[in-house]
């Protein structure tokens, strides 16, 4: 049972454009969600998170939109970048003490094109 | 300065023998997670150790798989008789302490081939 869902698989974007990667999850406990970043032959890197209290958190060229209603969230990169260019993960926590462990979506490989 | 290391990064195994993979977490991290990653899913959690508190082994997917940290520090996940289906990516995490606001860091893996 995949609580946290990332439908595509894969995307390509332009560079320069904007970039929307797409997450939903299913279980009503989480409040916390993460994006992470993962370059082949590495461990995922933290990017950045929101909690749900908020509905957008921005840094930088990053921005994670929250649909609570929706059980849906998104990372926007604007603009893309070369660089940007690895598989992302959305991850959720579920609210309490003690519950770190992060349960994560199955990835979407970003490649942008030069 | 250090992240958290993992060895081997790659181990080919056969049916039936165990396997022990190591992590080295970052200096001073008391909380230390593993997490696996098969072909076509997300990454899963396994077990997540904080500091002398009895480990949350919730996540492992048989009694086939233990692990323990040693001194608060080294971790060993052991996999024993392995089987085709563990063929996988092992992560390992570690972070500051017991709280989200905790970053986790993640060693690069172990990939784990089993024929």
């Amino acid at each position: 049972d995949q609580q946290v869902k990332q439908n595509s698989p894969s995307l390509s974007v332009q560079e320069g454009r904007i970039s929307i990667l797409n997450c939903d999850y299913t279980n009503s406990m989480f409040d916390y969600f993460l994006w992470y970043k993962k370059y082949p032959a590495e461990g995922p890197t933290f990017l950045i998170s929101i909690s749900s209290i908020k509905d957008k958190n921005e840094d930088g060229r990053f921005t994670v939109f929250l649909n609570k209603s929706a059980k849906h969230l998104s990372l926007h990169i604007v603009p893309s970048q070369p660089g940007d260019s690895a598989v992302y993960f959305c991850a959720a926590q579920p609210l309490g003490f003690g519950n770190e462990k992060l349960t994560f979506g199955t990835g979407t490989r970003l490649t942008i094109i030069p | 300065g250090a992240g958290v290391s993992q060895s081997p990064s790659n181990k080919v195994t056969e049916k039936g023998k165990d396997v022990e993979l190591r992590c080295d977490p970052i200096s001073g991290h008391t909380a230390l997670y593993w997490y696996r990653q098969s072909l076509g899913q997300g990454l899963e959690f396994l077990i997540y150790f904080q500091g002398n508190s009895a480990p949350d082994k919730s996540g492992l997917p048989s009694d086939r798989f233990s692990a323990e940290r040693t001194g608060g520090s080294v971790s060993t996940l052991t996999i024993q008789r392995t089987q085709q289906e563990d063929s996988a990516v092992y992560l390992c995490a570690s972070s500051l302490g017991r709280d989200r606001v905790y970053e986790q860091y993640f060693g690069p893996g172990t990939r784990l081939t089993v024929t």
